[in-house]
């Protein structure tokens, strides 16, 4: 089974900054199963990105995805107080595994 | 607008049953694979089981297989998740989501907000 690890557990930045995230496997993984989700206390997930690169429909182009094989990266660019949450990867290909996430404050 | 909402969550006793429905509304179930993903408190995300949009093909995670049963009624349109067996461990927010796969990308990209199983005694 394919683990994903996300890194860092915890990201502390001020509005306007950017944040990288980043979520490696334990093998390689096609670039078409690489999801993102956004899940702020209380809700449900969000899908931010799809197919490791794609924007899932009316998501801020200041969310992108980026990566390939086993090393995957979310980039929030210009952050806003709103972005705060838990953000979680995801390898889409049974058994659907999640990475244990990374929480972004922002100050 | 899409809609997932699922009920039937609550108290139930270690080795106990529980039924767990989601309604869709919005869009048709029968032209999408569903799944479940759990969430015990405080932790990530779990996924739990899916069934193909004509509930021939399912398949269900380790850590529930020969306990849980997904299953589905596309006339009502309406997603179900089987609990039996119920352990402390699987205490948890339980999400049903819709698959979605295009041109061989997949996602799940619509959540309903989820119902609370607690298995205590």
């Amino acid at each position: 089974e394919i683990v994903l690890t996300q890194s860092p557990g915890t990201l502390s930045l001020s509005p306007g900054e950017r944040a990288t995230l980043s979520c490696r496997a334990s093998q390689s993984v096609g670039s078409s199963q690489l999801g993102w989700y956004q899940q702020k206390p209380g809700q449900a997930p969000r899908l931010l990105i799809y197919a490791a690169f794609r924007r899932a429909t009316g998501i801020p182009d200041r969310f992108s995805g980026s990566g390939s094989g086993t090393d995957f990266t979310l980039t929030i660019s210009r952050l806003e107080p709103e972005d705060s949450a838990m953000y979680y990867c995801q390898r889409y290909g049974r058994p659907y595994t999640f990475g244990q996430g990374t929480k972004l404050e922002i100050k | 607008q899409e809609q997932l909402v699922e009920s039937g969550g609550g108290v139930v006793q270690p080795g106990g049953s529980l039924t767990l429905s989601c309604v869709a509304s919005g869009f048709m179930l029968g032209s999408f694979a569903m799944c479940w993903v759990r969430q015990a408190p405080g932790k990530g995300l779990e996924w739990v089981a899916t069934n193909s949009h004509d509930a021939t093909s399912e398949d269900h995670a380790d850590s529930v297989r020969g306990r849980f049963a997904i299953s589905r009624d596309n006339s009502k349109n309406t997603l179900y998740l089987q609990l039996n067996s119920l352990r402390r461990e699987d205490t948890a927010l339980y999400y049903c989501a819709r698959h979605y796969w295009q041109s061989g990308e997949g996602r799940m990209d619509v959540w309903g907000k989820g119902t609370t199983v607690t298995v205590s005694s």
